[in-house]
């Protein structure tokens, strides 16, 4: 079975720009989890989709949003960028609901990089 | 804001010899996951513990959790170079989230 993949790997943006990743969970995995990995604050959980519904969501401000699609294909998405978004955003799939109660599948990440 | 606490925060040995972390959390829980994260396989699953249990195994793995102390401890026994990574532990936050700890790094000497 072919793992969770995160497009891009790397990305470049100025402040103020927006940007798209994207994330193909493993096949059959209905749950779709995203962090956000920093050297000062850690992985810290930003929001969880399930059925194409945001099921919860972490501590982030409405700049960063995000949605799935029925094939379980999930893309979040932040605007207007600060160089504090700067981060790794990992990706991570679940057969059930509940990355608490479940095994977390994680992709390789994408690398951002705010100037 | 972070629910685990990984102790210690870097741990070196050589290989061969038993590496031991240990996580605290605050608030309780249903259950308490581990992960390994290096630079060749990223983020990886290890073990997940529910509350009523108190003792897992997976291969040279073995997580104990104590609900009491409020704490988990992850052994690795005999290790090897590969085992060189960064682990966390994760507990259960709001509504089914996970919340990570900060993590230990270990380093295997040859």
């Amino acid at each position: 079975k072919a793992g969770v993949t995160q497009t891009p790997r790397y990305l470049i943006k100025t402040r103020g720009q927006q940007v798209t990743l994207s994330c193909s969970p493993i096949s059959g995995h209905r749950s779709v989890s995203w962090y956000q990995q920093t050297p000062g604050q850690g992985l810290q959980f930003l929001f969880e989709y399930f059925s194409e519904t945001q099921r919860n969501k972490g501590n982030f401000p409405g700049r960063f949003s995000g949605r799935q699609f029925s094939n379980s294909r999930s893309e979040m998405n932040v605007s207007t960028l600060e160089l504090g978004d700067s981060a790794l955003y990992l990706c991570a799939s679940s057969l059930a609901r509940g990355p608490s109660y479940n095994e977390q599948f994680f992709g390789p990440g994408t690398r951002l990089t705010v100037l | 804001s972070q629910q685990g606490e990984e102790d210690p925060q870097a741990l070196s040995i050589q290989e061969g010899e038993n590496a031991t972390m240990n996580c605290s959390y605050k608030t309780s829980i249903n259950n308490l996951q581990w992960y390994r994260q290096n630079s060749g396989r990223g983020l990886v699953h290890l073990i997940l513990i529910r509350s009523n249990e108190r003792e897992k195994h997976s291969g040279r793995l073995r997580v104990t959790l104590d609900t009491s102390k409020k704490s988990s401890s992850l052994l690795i026994t005999a290790s090897r170079a590969a085992d060189t990574a960064s682990y966390f532990c994760a507990t259960d936050g709001s509504n089914y989230q996970l919340i990570w700890g900060a993590g230990t790094k270990l380093i295997i000497k040859p």
